[in-house]
C-alpha cells in the first residue's frame, strides 16, 4: 500500500522568503500527484497536478516538481505572503488503484 | 459555480441513532468519494464510486454505508453512529478517479 510523507509538519516564515515543501511516496508506480491547499472550514482546493510523465508543473508562484523514480516531490512557493498560511497536502494516485493516498500535511504559517 | 456542497457543516449526535451526510455535485463527474480526516491520520478513503449504482469500498468502510442513485449524489449513511466515528468528513468529486479532485468544504461530525 502506498505511503505518502510530508515533512516538516508545520513551518513558520517571514514574509518574502521563498520556501519548499516536501513529500515522499514509498511505491514509485504513480499515475499523477496532486498537491492541495486545506483552509480551515473550507475544505481542500486543488493546486497543481503532475502526470508521472511530467517533470513538473508551475500555477503563478506555485511551483512543484516530480522525481517519480526517487518517490519525491517539492512544491515551491515563491516570494510567501500571510495569505498563504495553510496547510499543504499531497496526494499520489497509483497506476493500479482508485483513490489518491494523502499524506498528513505540512501546515505553513507565513508572518507578516 | 463549480462545487460540490456537503450537509451539514456540523453534527452532533448520540450513538446509535442513523444519520446521513449529503453530498452534491454540480460538474457532472463520474467520479465521487468519501474520506475522513483525523489528527497524524490523513485523509483516508472510505468509499468511492465510478458512476451511477457502482460503488466500492475504500481503506476504511466499516460502520458506512453509500449509495449512488443519481449521478450528481452521493450520501454517506452512518447506519449506527459510534464514537470512533467521531471525524472530519470530506466529499469529493473528479471527471476520473485521477483526475483534478474538488473537495466539499467538510463536516464535522462529533458522536457522544
Amino acid at each position: 500500500k502506498q505511503e505518502v510523507t510530508q515533512i516538516p509538519a508545520a513551518l513558520s516564515v517571514p514574509e518574502g522568503e521563498n520556501l519548499v515543501l516536501n513529500c515522499s511516496f514509498t511505491d514509485s508506480a504513480i499515475y499523477n500527484l496532486q498537491w492541495f491547499r486545506q483552509d480551515p472550514g473550507k475544505g481542500l482546493t486543488s493546486l497543481l497536478l503532475i502526470q508521472s510523465s511530467q517533470r513538473e508543473q508551475t500555477s503563478g508562484r506555485l511551483n512543484a516538481s516530480l522525481d517519480k523514480s526517487s518517490g519525491r516531490s517539492t512544491l515551491y512557493i515563491a516570494a510567501s505572503q500571510p495569505g498563504d498560511s495553510a496547510t499543504y497536502l499531497c496526494a499520489v494516485y497509483p497506476d493500479t488503484g482508485n483513490q489518491f493516498y494523502f499524506g498528513t500535511g505540512t501546515s505553513l504559517t507565513v508572518i507578516p | 459555480e463549480a462545487q460540490v456542497t456537503q450537509n451539514p457543516r456540523y453534527l452532533i449526535t448520540v450513538t446509535g441513532k442513523k444519520l446521513t451526510v449529503t453530498c452534491s455535485q454540480n460538474m457532472n463527474h463520474e467520479y465521487m468519494s468519501w474520506y475522513r480526516q483525523d489528527p497524524g491520520l490523513g485523509l483516508r478513503q472510505i468509499y468511492y464510486s465510478m458512476n451511477v449504482e457502482v460503488t466500492d469500498k475504500g481503506d476504511v468502510p466499516e460502520g458506512y454505508k453509500v449509495s449512488r442513485k443519481e449521478k450528481r449524489n452521493f450520501p454517506l449513511i452512518l447506519e449506527s453512529p459510534s464514537p470512533n466515528q467521531t471525524s472530519l468528513y470530506f466529499c469529493a468529486s473528479s471527471f476520473l478517479g485521477a483526475t483534478e479532485a474538488f473537495f466539499g468544504q467538510g463536516t464535522r461530525l462529533t458522536v457522544v
